[in-house]
């Protein structure tokens, strides 16, 4: 079954400092992979994907992403946090057939002065 | 068209009562998606369309819930004899099949069932 796993409940990070938000998954097949981030009483924003090619993705407002298919991981990265990229962040896979995103159960990013 | 529509953005409601939903997924989409999210958690996969066909169902969702897409444009999701445990946000998404590209979400919509 796939799935998609986000260790952390929380993370920590003063601004200006490098910030990773991890994320694992298992597939069966070639994954897609998705990165996006939700504020308080909103939709989720879609932030970056990974289908094929470069295991570095650029996305949306500075964040990055860097798939590996060793580690079956796809880790969420920014070189320096703002206090506006405090939200909470969302992992996902398509599932087989690309019928639906799994989402894991997120990681609050809070980014502190 | 600057996005994927849902209404209304809030709604309480007695238990017991019926409440039906709206999504207008971004017009040149052909997939639909809708899911459920409550506090803290990942959204959760109910139910998805391609056109106006209903190709999956979560086992999330009971009978007392239905989902059209009548036309392949709009959806509409109704709850039945609404339920405290039906508390959540639902979110609506859509995607198009060409390229395989991402889902963009609505704003949702926030229930509250007293």
């Amino acid at each position: 079954a796939q799935s998609v796993a986000q260790p952390e409940d929380q993370v920590n990070v003063a601004e200006g400092n490098p910030l990773t938000v991890k994320c694992t998954y298992s597939v069966s097949g070639n994954p897609y992979l998705f990165w996006y981030v939700q504020y308080p009483n909103r939709g989720l924003q879609f932030l970056l994907k990974y289908i094929t090619g470069d295991n570095l993705v650029k996305g949306s407002y500075g964040f990055e992403a860097e798939f590996n298919k060793s580690q079956t991981s796809f880790h969420l990265k920014k070189p320096s946090a703002l206090v506006s990229d405090s939200a909470l962040y969302f992992c996902a896979v398509f599932s087989g057939g690309y019928n639906k995103l799994i989402f894991g159960a997120g990681t609050r990013l809070a980014v502190h002065p | 068209d600057t996005g994927v529509s849902q209404d209304p953005r809030h709604k309480i409601t007695k238990r017991g009562q019926n409440v039906t939903f709206r999504c207008d997924p971004i017009s040149e989409h052909n997939r639909l998606y809708w899911y459920r999210q409550t506090l803290g958690q990942g959204p959760e996969f109910l139910t998805y369309f391609q056109n106006e066909a209903q190709l999956e169902k979560s086992r999330l969702l009971s009978d007392r819930f239905s989902a059209e897409r009548p036309k392949g444009s709009f959806s509409t999701l109704e709850i039945q004899r609404t339920e405290q445990g039906d508390s959540a946000m639902y979110l609506c998404a859509s995607s198009s099949t060409r390229g395989n590209t991402e889902a963009f979400f609505g704003q949702g919509t926030r229930l509250t069932v007293v």
